[in-house]
């Protein structure tokens, strides 16, 4: 059981480029989280999406785009990334919204660095 | 903003001792929870707590809650070197359905043999 998957694990981009952090689950989890996390700064929520079709913004979503088009997948894009945005990418998912006890899965983290 | 503060933001202790991290948020909550985080990992959840609980237990761990105050406490006990990790709260805001948790800034401990 895989459960969380997050793809490509590190990245090394330069300023202005674009790319996309794929997050899988295969847990059959309606609810699907991105957050950041930086030294000193705990984690911090991008988007979040509460079921197949729909997103929300976070605390920090400027920047970055999400889709939710599968159930399974949950998206995140940086259309043209910029050195703030150099940071640790957590991927999440629960079963239960977290109003109702859901816990969060976590994947292992994509490392991006943007110079 | 950040909901939870965790303190102290490091704890050295030795094996076999007891280790206690606070958490303070600053809004209602429907739940609070804690996670544990290897270095260079993802994060674990470790325990819940409802609004309407004030002590829950699970092995080694015992997590209080107190609403009146806005605050919750995480106690390790036994400490083995194994446990060595940053710990973080995380809340779920009260009366917001389809949201998410809110992380505080963590707590890292460091159990030496």
């Amino acid at each position: 059981n895989a459960g969380v998957t997050q793809t490509p694990k590190f990245r090394v981009l330069k300023t202005g480029q674009s790319m996309t952090l794929l997050c899988a689950q295969d847990m059959n989890h309606e609810y699907m989280y991105w957050y950041r996390q930086d030294p000193g700064m705990g984690l911090r929520l991008i988007h979040y999406s509460v079921g197949e079709g729909t997103t929300a913004k976070g605390e920090v979503p400027d920047g970055y785009n999400v889709s939710r088009l599968k159930k399974q997948n949950f998206l995140l894009g940086l259309e043209s990334a910029a050195p703030s945005q150099t940071s640790v990418y957590f991927c999440a998912s629960s079963y239960l919204p977290v109003g109702n006890t859901g816990e969060l899965f976590f994947g292992e983290g994509s490392r991006l660095t943007v110079l | 903003s950040q909901q939870g503060e965790e303190d102290p933001q490091a704890l050295s202790i030795q094996e076999g001792e007891n280790a206690t991290m606070n958490c303070s948020y600053k809004t209602s909550i429907n739940n609070l929870q804690w996670y544990r985080q290897n270095s260079g990992r993802g994060l674990v959840h470790l325990i819940l707590i409802r609004s309407n609980e004030r002590e829950k237990h699970s092995g080694r761990l015992r997590v209080t809650l107190d609403t009146s105050k806005k605050s919750s406490s995480l106690l390790i006990t036994a400490s083995r070197a194994a446990d060595t990790a940053s710990y973080f709260c995380a809340t779920a805001p009260f009366n917001q359905a389809g949201t998410a948790l809110i992380f505080g800034k963590g707590t890292t401990l460091s159990v030496s043999s």
